[in-house]
Order: structure tokens, then C-alpha cells, then sequence
């Protein structure tokens, strides 16, 4: 079955410290993959997606991620993160023979401590 | 700016009650789709849409039926509700007519409790 794994269901990290969620997908011919956001009540909002070319994706807010084929994965890393970072991440995937079908992650909620 | 507008925000509903969940967009946009999202399992895909008259099935469309007679509206209803409908519902658009290049625009969420 196509799916998505995030490996954490929460993450604590200090203020300022760099952070990595990590997100592995199933393998298949094609994949695209993205990465969303959601703040306290609200809806979900794109921070990057990979649909083809560099491997190494930039997104809002300072976020990144890097596409690795060979390990199936896809995690979000971000250098010093801040407070205001602090949310709940989906990663989503899209496999090539179903377009039309965006399958999300359970999520990992990010949270920053001062 | 509206982009994609949900009603109602919250409802209480009672077990074999029917209802429908309300989801409007302004941008034009051919993809239309419903999401429930539950703790730990994530947002799944219930129905989606390509365009006005066309609709298939997600992962979980079991208790749900969807209608596209506009572009504007995609409405969700629910015939008879039961506790494990219990959930947030998003309603996302997107401007491609696949899910797989576009961007997704989502509501703010309608909260449904069934009792």
C-alpha cells in the first residue's frame, strides 16, 4: 500500500537548536513529496514540495528538506528553530500512478522550548 | 481574500443523524477534496474531486457522499452519523486538476462531535 512513516509523533527541542523530522515513504516508480504545517486550530498550510530536479528542497520559514531515493526518505531539518515554530508537520506523498490521491503522515508535532 | 470556506465551524450531532458539511473556494480552482484528521492517525483522505461533476473515492468514503455540481462547492454529507465520525474535517482545493503538482489550499476545519 503507498503510505508515509513519520517516526515521531513529538519532537522537544530548545529554542535556537536545529531540529530534523524525519519522514520515509514507500518506494515506488514515481513519488512526490511535501511538506506541511499546522498551526494551533488552524489548516494546513504547504511549507516545500519535491516534484522533480534538486534533491535538496528549500521551503518557507527557513525550512528544508532533502529527497533521498536510496533511503526512501524525505525528512525536514531546519538550523535554529524558534517558538514560533512550534506546530504540528504532516509529510505527504503522492505516488505517480495515483495523481490525484495526496496520502499524509500521522504528523510529529515540533515543540520549542525556551 | 476568502480561499476555502467551511461551515459549519463546529456541530454536535446525535448518533443516526444526517447532516452536511458545507466547503465553498473563490480561486477557481478544478481540485476539490475532504480530509478527516484524528489524534495519531494523521489527516485521511475521504473524497476528492477533478471538476464539476466528477468525484471519486480516498481511503476511508465508507458513511460519506460527495456531490460536485459547481466548481465553487463541494458539500460532504454524512446519512446517518455514528461515533466514529467523530472527527475535524478539512476541506483543500488545489488549482491543478491533479493533487500532485499544485499546491493545497485548506479550510480552517469543521469540528464534528456525534453522540
Amino acid at each position: 500500500a503507498q503510505s508515509v512513516t513519520q517516526l515521531d509523533s513529538q519532537v522537544p527541542v530548545f529554542e535556537e537548536a536545529p531540529v530534523e523530522l524525519r519522514c520515509n515513504y514507500s518506494s515506488s516508480v514515481s513519488v512526490y513529496l511535501f511538506w506541511y504545517v499546522q498551526y494551533p486550530n488552524q489548516g494546513l498550510q504547504l511549507l516545500l514540495k519535491y516534484l522533480s530536479g534538486s534533491t535538496l528542497v528549500k521551503g518557507i520559514n527557513g525550512f528544508e528538506a532533502e529527497f533521498n531515493k536510496s533511503q526512501t526518505s524525505f525528512h525536514l531539518r531546519k538550523p535554529s528553530v524558534h517558538i514560533s515554530d512550534t506546530a504540528e508537520y504532516f509529510c505527504a506523498v503522492i505516488h505517480g500512478g495515483a495523481t490525484n490521491k495526496l496520502i499524509f503522515g500521522t504528523g510529529t508535532l515540533l515543540a520549542v522550548q525556551p | 481574500n476568502a480561499g476555502v470556506t467551511q461551515t459549519p465551524k463546529f456541530q454536535v450531532l446525535k448518533t443516526g443523524q444526517s447532516m452536511t458539511l458545507q466547503c465553498a473556494q473563490d480561486m477557481n480552482h478544478e481540485y476539490m477534496s475532504w480530509y478527516r484528521q484524528d489524534p495519531g492517525m494523521g489527516l485521511r483522505l475521504i473524497h476528492y474531486s477533478v471538476g464539476a461533476g466528477i468525484t471519486d473515492q480516498g481511503e476511508v468514503p465508507n458513511g460519506y457522499n460527495v456531490s460536485r455540481s459547481t466548481t465553487e462547492d463541494f458539500p460532504l454529507r454524512l446519512l446517518s452519523a455514528a461515533p466514529s465520525q467523530t472527527s475535524v474535517y478539512f476541506c483543500a482545493s488545489s488549482y491543478s486538476v491533479s493533487a500532485n503538482t499544485g499546491e493545497l489550499f485548506f479550510g480552517e476545519g469543521s469540528r464534528l462531535t456525534v453522540l
